[in-house]
C-alpha cells in the first residue's frame, strides 16, 4: 500500500543534542510538509517542500531545518533541542499543481520527541 | 489572519446517537474543507473532504458545507465508542495549498 512512513516513532534526546527525524513516502507526491503538534493543540506547520523548493513558515525557529534529497525522502533536523521542542512531529504529503486545488494531505504516523 | 474555529469540547453523546461537530472559518475565499480524526497519541486520519455547498455522505459520516455562512459541520450517525477521538477541521484557501487547522473538538461516545 502507498503510504507515508516516519522513523523513528519515538525519539528521546538530551537537551542541546542534535536530532534528525525522517519521513519517506511511496505516494509520489510532490509536496512534503513537516508539522509540530503539542498536546491538545492543532498541528502547526513548520515548513514544506514544493518539489525541490523549500518554504519556511515565518515563525519557525532557526533551530529547525529540513532536507529533501529526493522526491521520496524528507528530513527534519533539530539542531539544539530545547525542552519546549518536545512534541509530536508529523510528516504529510500531497500532490499539488500550480493551478491549486483541493488535494488531500496524507499524514504519516508521527514521531514523538522527548527532550531530557 | 486566516482562522478556523472549533469548540474544544468535550462533546459527550450516548452510543447510537448523532454527534454533530461544527467548524467556522474566516477566509471567505476558502475552497476545500477536510475533517480529520485523531486518536490520542496518533496522527490525523482523513475522514471526509467537501468542496461544494450542501451535504456529502460516506457511510455513517455526513459533511455539510455552507460557504455563505462560512460554516462546515460533520455529523456522525449511530455513534460508537470507537468514534471517541479529536476531530480536526482543516481548510484550504483558493490561493494556497496549505491547510489551516482548527484546534479540534474532542468527542466522547458513552457506551
Amino acid at each position: 500500500d502507498a503510504m507515508v512512513i516516519q522513523n523513528p516513532r519515538y525519539q528521546v534526546t538530551q537537551f542541546g543534542k542534535p536530532v534528525t527525524l525522517s519521513c519517506s513516502q511511496t505516494l509520489n507526491h510532490n509536496v512534503m510538509y513537516w508539522y509540530q503538534q503539542k498536546s491538545s493543540q492543532a498541528p502547526k506547520l513548520l515548513f514544506h517542500y514544493y518539489d525541490k523548493d523549500f518554504n519556511n513558515e515565518a515563525d519557525t525557529p532557526d533551530n529547525f531545518q529540513s532536507r529533501r534529497p529526493n522526491t521520496s525522502f524528507c528530513f527534519l533536523d533539530i539542531r539544539s533541542p530545547g525542552l519546549g521542542d518536545a512534541a509530536m512531529y508529523l510528516c504529510a504529503t500531497s500532490r499539488e499543481t500550480e493551478a491549486g486545488g483541493g488535494e488531500t494531505q496524507y499524514f504519516g504516523p508521527g514521531t514523538r520527541l522527548l527532550v531530557l | 489572519q486566516k482562522e478556523v474555529e472549533q469548540n474544544s469540547g468535550p462533546l459527550s453523546v450516548p452510543e447510537g446517537a448523532i454527534a454533530s461537530l461544527n467548524c467556522t472559518y474566516s477566509d471567505r475565499g476558502s475552497q476545500s474543507f477536510f475533517w480529520y480524526r485523531q486518536y490520542s497519541g496518533k496522527s490525523p486520519e482523513l475522514i471526509m473532504s467537501i468542496y461544494s455547498n450542501g451535504d456529502k455522505e460516506d457511510g455513517r459520516f455526513t459533511a455539510q458545507l455552507n460557504k455563505a455562512s462560512q460554516y462546515v459541520s460533520l455529523l456522525i450517525r449511530d455513534s460508537q465508542p470507537s468514534d471517541s477521538a479529536t476531530y480536526l477541521c482543516a481548510v484550504k484557501g483558493d490561493s494556497s495549498y496549505k491547510l489551516i487547522f482548527g484546534s479540534g473538538t474532542r468527542l466522547l461516545v458513552r457506551p
